[in-house]
């Protein structure tokens, strides 16, 4: 299976301030990458899918980039809506397989 | 729009069966797999499979063989996931999802409670 290495585990950020979350794939997985967001109780969000694609509702201040092996997503402009955990999941190879997460939260 | 919505909470002991559905609206049901997925408490996210709507074909991860069974009641748009002789660590939150390479669409999660 391929693994899925995020980092950081958490992170804290103020509001307005951009952040980024990597994701590294044990082996290349060509730009399949997605990213979610999941709040507490509730089921995961695309955001991000072929690794920099916006999903449809999503704000533009998330965005992800990468390739080959490594890939990233970052959140500008910071808001409290944007707590959570994050998630990047390969699409590239069965089984599909999700990173530890990382846990963003509002300083 | 498209919705998947899932059976409530379910509390079971050990060696117990649980059936938990997911229902799907908003689209065409056969026109897109159901995936299901499995987080335990504080945990990430762990694919068990998929089952192909229009022809019932059904794929399972190495780690959900045997005791877990997908299937489907295509007149409801319902998928449902089975897990027979449950143990301990079967204590989690189960998503019904649908998407190929990625999950767009979730349902809101079913909690299986584990406990004798």
């Amino acid at each position: 299976d391929i693994q899925m290495t995020q980092s950081p585990h958490s992170l804290s950020a103020s509001l307005g301030e951009t952040v980024s979350i990597e994701c590294l794939a044990s082996e290349g997985i060509s730009n399949y990458l997605a990213w979610y967001q999941q709040k507490p109780g509730k089921s995961p969000q695309l955001l991000i899918y072929y690794a920099s694609s916006l999903q449809d509702g999503v704000p533009s201040r998330f965005s992800g980039s990468g390739s080959g092996t490594q890939y990233s997503l970052k959140i500008s402009n910071m808001q409290p809506e944007d707590e959570g955990v994050y998630y990047c999941q390969q699409g590239y190879k069965y089984p599909p397989t999700f990173g530890a997460g990382t846990k963003l939260e509002l300083k | 729009q498209i919705q998947l919505v899932q059976s409530g909470p379910e509390v079971k002991k050990p060696g117990e069966s649980v059936k938990i559905s997911c229902k799907a609206s908003g689209y065409t049901f056969t026109q897109a797999g159901m995936q299901w997925l499995k987080q335990a408490q504080g945990k990430s996210l762990k694919w068990m499979g998929w089952i192909n709507t229009n022809t019932g074909k059904t794929t399972y991860a190495a780690d959900f063989t045997g005791r877990f069974v997908f299937s489907l009641e295509t007149s409801a748009s319902t998928a449902y996931l089975q897990i027979t002789n449950l143990k301990n660590e079967d204590m989690a939150t189960y998503f019904c999802a649908s998407g190929r390479d990625w999950f767009a669409y979730w349902g809101q999660g079913t909690l299986v409670t584990v406990s004798s």
